[in-house]
């Protein structure tokens, strides 16, 4: 069965940046996209961004853009999420998620937990 | 602020039924909802305004009428309390979250 598996917990310092992995296996990935989400204590999830299928496609919500770059590594079945010049509101855990049916996303990594202070 | 509009919070006793809203759906747009645990990832119940994925329980059912999307919990039980999110999209973005709602079991 599809599972999404993400790298640990990460500390950075106000305007460093942050690279979270996510593992993909149990499917082939040909026609499903991988978003992201992240979701801050005690805050809904936010949407921030997706890659599509074939590797090119992508947007991200408008206050990403600038500083949110998504990446696959095909070989190695690993989407990756880099947000840089962080700030205190970046704090949050981050998930990734694969596109499933109608827009719904399923399933879910674990989460990466990113804090951000100085 | 999110562009859907979800009660902060829903109760209700065993057995009984309850009803979340979501306001703010656009009259072309498919609806999921997601359920989350403390500390858990979310897990779509709902998606494509009222079909479950398989597994999930066929307590959860799934409606939409004119700009409004509900998501009914039928025989409430005490593993029901959660947080629950309605997702739509809109012209740019594909999954816009609601504020979510807590559904306490009393």
């Amino acid at each position: 069965q599809a599972q999404l598996v993400q790298s640990g917990t990460e500390v950075r310092r106000p305007g460093a940046a942050v690279k979270v992995s996510c593992k993909i296996s149990g499917y082939t990935r040909t026609a499903q996209g991988i978003a992201w989400v992240r979701q801050a204590p005690g805050q809904g999830p936010e949407w921030m961004g997706r890659m599509g299928a074939d590797n090119r496609n992508t947007n991200s919500a408008p206050k990403f853009q600038g500083r949110l770059t998504l990446t696959i590594d095909s070989f190695t079945r690993t989407a990756y999420m880099e947000l840089r010049s962080l700030t205190s509101d970046d704090t949050a855990r981050y998930f990734c998620a694969r596109e499933w049916r109608q827009n719904s996303l399923d399933p879910w990594g674990q989460g990466s937990l990113v804090t951000v202070s100085s | 602020q999110s562009a859907l509009t979800q009660p902060a919070s829903v109760s209700g006793s065993p057995g009984q039924s309850i009803t979340i809203s979501c306001t703010g759906i656009s009259s072309d747009s498919s609806v999921s909802w997601y359920q989350q645990y403390p500390g858990r990832a979310p897990k779509v119940i709902i998606y494509n305004i009222s079909d479950r994925p398989s597994g999930i329980s066929n307590r959860f059912s799934g409606s939409k009428s004119g700009n409004t999307a509900s998501l009914t919990i039928s025989a409430l039980q005490g593993e029901d309390e959660a947080n629950y999110y309605c997702t739509s999209s809109t012209g740019t973005i594909p999954v816009v979250f609601g504020g979510g709602t807590k559904v306490t079991v009393l």
